[in-house]
């Protein structure tokens, strides 16, 4: 079963750094883009940027670009998200999910969604 | 950028067809998928390439894109669907997803 498991809930004050994980298994996590998609509190799904595993090719909404890194780990099979100064307008469920296919193939399976709550 | 476009709400009595749309410019141009999400829980997807369901996801969802405007229809609604509903697209190499569409079944 393909499957994605994503880091435990976070709480942290704002200026903190964070690096969030999501590990792959079932399947060859070198073969599959990894995006991360944000959910704000209430909100929509929100693109973040994507990874391949293989070589580390990342692409970033221009919306996230500098504001977060992303990054693989293919020998954990794992990739993450980082920040290095968190805002309290970083709140939210980040997800992480495997792109099925290539070029324009659809995300699946999502991983269990990772809660960050930044507050001072 | 590209922007995709749903309703905030649609609402659909149990064994009544549901249609949700997603509007952007010259959709039907491009591939669209939808997710299901329902509360607490991660979205999953129902439909790939406008059309298609993965395994495990029942024959009442189906969708279809021409134009500008693709749409999820679940046809029997049951108050099982009752959750959220995103349309995504890529535009060229970034992923767009709409706004998300809350179906009720009452």
């Amino acid at each position: 079963e393909v499957q994605l498991v994503q880091s435990g809930a976070e709480v942290k004050k704002p200026g903190e750094s964070l690096k969030i994980s999501c590990k792959g298994s079932g399947y060859n996590f070198t073969s599959n883009w990894i995006a991360w998609v944000r959910q704000m509190p209430g909100k929509g799904l929100e693109w973040m940027g994507i990874i391949y595993p293989r070589d580390s090719d990342t692409r970033y909404s221009p919306s996230f670009q500098g504001q977060v890194t992303i990054s693989a780990d293919k020998s954990m099979s794992t990739a993450y998200l980082q920040w290095s100064s968190l805002k309290a307008s970083d709140t939210a469920i980040y997800y992480c999910a495997r792109q099925n296919g290539s070029g324009i193939s659809p995300f699946d399976p999502w991983g269990q969604g990772t809660q960050v709550t930044v507050a001072s | 950028s590209y922007e995709l476009t749903q309703p905030l709400s649609v609402s659909v009595s149990p064994g009544q067809t549901a249609s949700i749309t997603c509007s952007g410019d010259k959709l039907g141009d491009k591939y669209v998928c939808w997710y299901q999400q329902k509360p607490g829980q991660s979205p999953v997807l129902v439909i790939y390439q406008d059309r298609k369901r993965p395994s495990g996801i029942p024959e009442r969802f189906s969708g279809s894109n021409s134009g500008n405007t693709a749409t999820l229809t679940i046809s029997g609604t049951q108050a099982m669907d009752e959750a959220d509903y995103y349309c995504q697209a890529w535009d060229t190499t970034t992923v767009v997803f709409g706004g998300g569409t809350k179906l009720t079944v009452l």
